[in-house]
């Protein structure tokens, strides 16, 4: 149980091209997902929750209006890069967790490559 | 603000040996989970321990929750290739939630065939 699916795995693409990532529970709702950011050999930044139905949060310093979140239903959240250029190019990862009181389940995150 | 370390940072051990790291933090948690990540996928729970003095097992992979509530410690016994990947240590900032977790630089760790 609780698993967690990214899509898609890779993305490559140019500068200026906007890009949609999806995060799906597909065996549990969740009301809440979560995206982090991981750069090449270190650890994970979270940069915003994800609420279902409503806006979501952002952690300092991340810009709402470069990284979008939808969280459309209880088994759907995308993060939408805007306007990509090579500095975002990373690997982004979503999680989601079962009951506010579970760990976390995550992903197998997406490799975006901006040229 | 409240951070994990992990030591140590790299490991590179033969096939069959022992292992053991740590995570350790200037701020109580009330929480201590251990994730491991292999190249190009994310995180994945290996354990969760939830209370002072735990020790919890899952195959051949041990953790310990610290007494003092500022550590914990993960042992892989008789390690094989399959074990390579990065260990994190994670904390939920808050004792109730999971929703706020930050997580340590992590273990890399390689085991020679």
């Amino acid at each position: 149980g609780a698993v967690v699916s990214q899509h898609p795995s890779r993305v490559i693409c140019k500068s200026g091209t906007s890009v949609k990532i999806e995060c799906r529970s597909l065996d549990f709702q969740a009301t809440t997902m979560f995206w982090y950011r991981q750069f090449p050999k270190k650890s994970l930044m979270l940069m915003a929750t994800s609420n279902e139905g409503s806006k979501a949060t952002y952690e300092q310093g991340v810009e709402k209006d470069k990284f979008l979140i939808n969280h459309a239903s209880l088994t759907l959240s995308t993060l939408t890069v805007t306007s990509a250029h090579p500095e975002d190019s990373s690997f982004y990862i979503c999680s989601a967790r079962v009951r506010p009181n579970q760990p976390q389940h995550f992903g197998d995150g997406t490799r975006l490559s901006i040229l | 603000g409240q951070q994990l370390n992990q030591s140590p940072q790299s490991m590179f051990i033969q096939e069959g040996e022992d292992v053991s790291m740590n995570c350790t933090s200037s701020s109580i948690f009330n929480t201590w989970l251990w994730y491991k990540q292999e190249p190009g996928e994310g995180p994945v729970l290996l354990i969760a321990l939830y209370k002072a003095g735990e020790l919890t097992s899952n195959g051949r992979l041990t953790a310990q929750f610290g007494i003092t509530r500022k550590d914990s410690f993960l042992n892989i016994s008789a390690s094989i290739p399959s074990d390579v990947g990065i260990y994190f240590c994670a904390g939920p900032l808050r004792e109730t939630s999971y929703d706020k977790v930050i997580f340590g630089p992590g273990t890399s760790l390689s085991v020679i065939p």
